[in-house]
């Protein structure tokens, strides 16, 4: 049974950098896409962008130039950078397993990080 | 870019049938995934590629899409089915990501 666990700082003053990372247990690393969704607090959710195994990455258009993934396959971690962070990216970050298949859905979730940017 | 609207809440009365419509341009063409959350709680999936459900999840959960509307439908609603309900695509192309709906909140009367 695929677990994902997740950990990182949940207090970010603005412009500072938000760092996440998600453990893989009980699943290949190599054959799914590893993805990263937010949800504000009372809305909904957004999807963030998704890495594979070899690093190859896509990312939501309008978070693009300040996000940045990365996979550590020797632990089965991967991770997420967004930098220059402002109150509104305050939200739970989720990561998720994205299924080897064309539209990839998300069948194993982490429990959620709530992160908060308040100065 | 693709958009996937959804209606904020639905209410139905237990042991009846609730349906929550995800409507997009031609989505039925598309492959869409429904997602069940309760508070406080990381979502799960229920419904993929439309019609298909992961294992564990009851029969009373199905999926249909044509057209412009995706629907998932609730069969014998209990207390325990309210949740938030979203809808979720994967829109293609030279930069492709991926599109949740708004959500839908369905309440047990």
């Amino acid at each position: 049974q695929v677990q994902l666990q997740q950990w990182g700082a949940g207090l970010l003053k603005p412009s500072e950098t938000l760092s996440l990372t998600c453990a893989v247990y009980g699943a290949s690393f190599s054959d799914y896409y590893w993805t990263w969704i937010r949800q504000p607090p009372g809305k909904g959710l957004e999807w963030i962008g998704e890495i594979n195994h070899s690093g190859g990455a896509n990312y939501h258009p309008s978070l693009k130039s300040r996000v940045t993934m990365s996979v550590d396959t020797s632990k089965s971690h991967f991770s997420l950078k967004m930098t220059s962070v402002t109150a509104a990216d305050t939200a739970v970050y989720f990561c998720a397993r994205g299924e080897p298949t064309v539209a990839h859905p998300f069948d194993s979730w982490g429990q959620g990080t709530l992160v908060t940017v308040s100065s | 870019s693709y958009v996937l609207a959804q209606p904020p809440s639905v209410s139905v009365a237990p042991g009846k049938t609730a349906s929550i419509p995800c409507r997009g341009d031609n989505i039925g063409s598309q492959s869409v995934h429904w997602y069940q959350q309760k508070p406080g709680q990381a979502p799960i999936l229920i419904i993929f590629y439309n019609r298909d459900r992961p294992s564990g999840i009851p029969e009373r959960f199905s999926g249909s899409a044509a057209g412009d509307t995706a629907t998932l439908t609730i069969s014998r609603v209990d207390a325990g089915d309210e949740a938030d309900y979203y809808c979720q695509v994967w829109d293609g192309g030279i930069d492709p990501f991926s599109v949740f709906g708004g959500g839908t909140k369905l309440s047990v009367l």
